[in-house]
């Protein structure tokens, strides 16, 4: 069965420092994989998929077949980067399956 | 952009009520509307989901006749929790995804129940 597993609930980072949330998933076909945040009081919003190859709010994401991982990174943190993150894999059912979550928080 | 509404987004109620959430896409059509349920600090766990004019499909261990979902036109899903309890209490999300497919999902702001 499908499965997304993000290993830290809680990641804290200084700003300007680098930021990697991981994201490891498990599934028998061709995953396609995205990222979802959620800030403080606000609803949950798609910030990337794999398959755009895109850069947005300066987080990157490469799908690694290999190590089955798909994690978010940014080089540079800033504090309005702090929020909950959501790792999803969409399966051959068109649903989306969300790994458990990891608050990030950006210290001054 | 595709905006998704919940509503109520807070409701208390007693327990053995029923109680019915709707989920409507305001600016795009959606085929398919998904129901997610959320504990407190844990993960978005899928319910059912729900597609315009046909009935919804069950993730396991979610009861059908418990949560009753209606999909009745392309913009509009209304969840119902009937003879509401108090473990029943928790934070709904509904989410929608457009005619276009691209996989994108829009959510609702949730709405949170409280059975007491």
């Amino acid at each position: 069965a499908q499965r997304v597993t993000q290993p830290e609930k809680l990641l804290s980072v200084f700003k300007g420092a680098p930021v990697e949330l991981k994201c490891n998933y498990s599934y028998s076909g061709s995953p396609e994989l995205f990222w979802y945040v959620q800030y403080s009081r606000q609803r949950l919003q798609l910030l990337l998929r794999h398959i755009s190859r895109e850069s947005i709010k300066g987080f990157t994401a490469d799908l690694n077949k290999g190590e089955t991982s798909f994690h978010l990174k940014k080089p540079f943190a800033q504090e309005e980067d702090s929020a909950m993150y959501y790792c999803a894999l969409k399966d051959g059912a068109q649903k989306l399956v969300f790994g458990q979550g990891t608050r990030l928080t950006i210290n001054p | 952009g595709a905006v998704v509404s919940q509503h109520p987004s807070r409701v208390i109620c007693k327990s053995g009520t029923s109680v019915k959430i709707e989920c409507r896409s305001l600016d795009f059509q959606a085929t398919t509307m998904f129901w997610y349920r959320q504990f407190p600090k844990q993960s978005l766990m899928l319910m059912a989901t729900s597609n315009e004019g046909s009935k919804a499909t069950y993730e396991q261990g979610v009861e059908k006749d418990k949560f009753l979902i209606n999909h009745a036109s392309l913009t509009l899903s209304t969840l119902t929790v009937t003879s509401a309890h108090p473990e029943d209490s928790s934070f709904y999300i509904c989410s929608a995804r457009g005619l276009w497919n691209t996989g994108e999902l829009f959510f609702g702001e949730g709405s949170r129940l409280t059975v007491l």
